[in-house]
C-alpha cells in the first residue's frame, strides 16, 4: 500500500480560484515532495519541504507541513487552465532511503 | 541539459511475450529508479539503483521481471513472460546524490498486454 494519501481524489475549480490539496502519511520522514503529472507525461518535481520546515513558497505554490499530524498541504493560488494535472505527494522516509508516492489528486481548472 | 530518456514510448504485445524498456538517466545522476504506474494511481517503486548496485528491489516480481544497469548509467527493465496485469506505464527516474532527493522523471513507456 502507498505511504502517502492525497485528498481529495479529484478537484474541479474555476480559473482564478485557489486549489488546496492535502497529503497524509504514516511514518517519520526526512522530507516531503510534491509532483505534477500532465496526462500522458512523466512527473515533474514542484517543491520539496524538509521535516524541520513548516512552510515553503515557490511562485504560486505554497506548501505546509505539520509533522505532528503527519500531513502536508499544497495550495495553488490564482489557478490557471494550464494547472490542470494530477498532483502527487512523495514522502522520503527516514530509515528507508526511498520515496513513496500517494495516488494523487486530479485537478481540473475550468477556463 | 537533456532530461531522462526512455524508449519505447508505447509497446503493445501479446501475453507470454517478452518485453524490454530502456532508460538513459540525466548525466551525472547516480541514482536510478524504475516505477510502475497503474491507471489512476501513483507510481510504485520496482527497483532503485545506486550506481550499478540494486539497493532496493523488494517490490520487483523477480519471477518474471529483471533489471540491469551496466556501468552505472543506462538501465534496462525486462518482463518475461508478460501477463495481462502487467499493462501499465513504466516510469524511469533519476536523482543526484548532491541533491535533496528530487527525482527527475522520463515520459514513461505505456505497455499494453493483450
Amino acid at each position: 500500500s502507498q505511504q502517502g494519501e492525497e485528498d481529495p481524489q479529484a478537484l474541479s475549480i474555476q480559473e482564478g480560484e485557489n486549489a488546496t490539496m492535502n497529503c497524509s502519511y504514516k511514518t517519520s520522514i526526512n522530507n516531503l515532495q510534491w509532483y505534477r503529472q500532465n496526462s500522458g507525461r512523466g512527473l515533474v518535481h514542484l517543491i520539496l519541504i524538509r521535516s524541520n520546515e513548516r512552510e515553503k513558497h515557490s511562485g504560486r505554490l505554497r506548501v505546509t507541513l505539520d509533522t505532528s499530524k503527519k500531513s502536508s498541504s499544497l495550495l495553488i493560488t490564482a489557478s490557471r487552465a494550464a494547472d490542470t494535472a494530477s498532483y502527487f505527494c512523495a514522502t522520503l522516509h527516514t530509515n528507508a532511503g526511498k520515496s513513496t508516492f500517494g495516488d494523487g489528486t486530479t485537478l481540473t481548472v475550468k477556463p | 541539459e537533456a532530461g531522462v530518456v526512455q524508449s519505447p514510448r508505447y509497446k503493445i504485445i501479446e501475453k507470454k511475450q517478452p518485453v524490454a524498456f530502456w532508460c538513459n538517466p540525466i548525466s551525472g545522476h547516480n541514482t536510478l529508479y524504475w516505477y510502475r504506474q497503474n491507471l489512476g494511481q501513483g507510481p510504485e517503486l520496482l527497483i532503485r539503483y545506486e550506481n550499478e548496485e540494486a539497493v532496493d528491489d523488494s517490490q520487483l516480481p523477480k519471477d518474471r521481471f529483471s533489471a540491469e544497469r551496466l556501468k552505472g548509467v543506462d538501465s534496462t527493465l525486462k518482463i518475461q513472460p508478460a501477463e495481462l496485469g502487467d499493462s501499465a506505464v513504466y516510469l524511469c527516474a533519476s536523482s543526484s546524490s548532491r541533491g535533496r532527493g528530487e527525482q527527475f522523471f522520463g515520459p514513461g513507456t505505456r505497455l499494453t498486454v493483450l
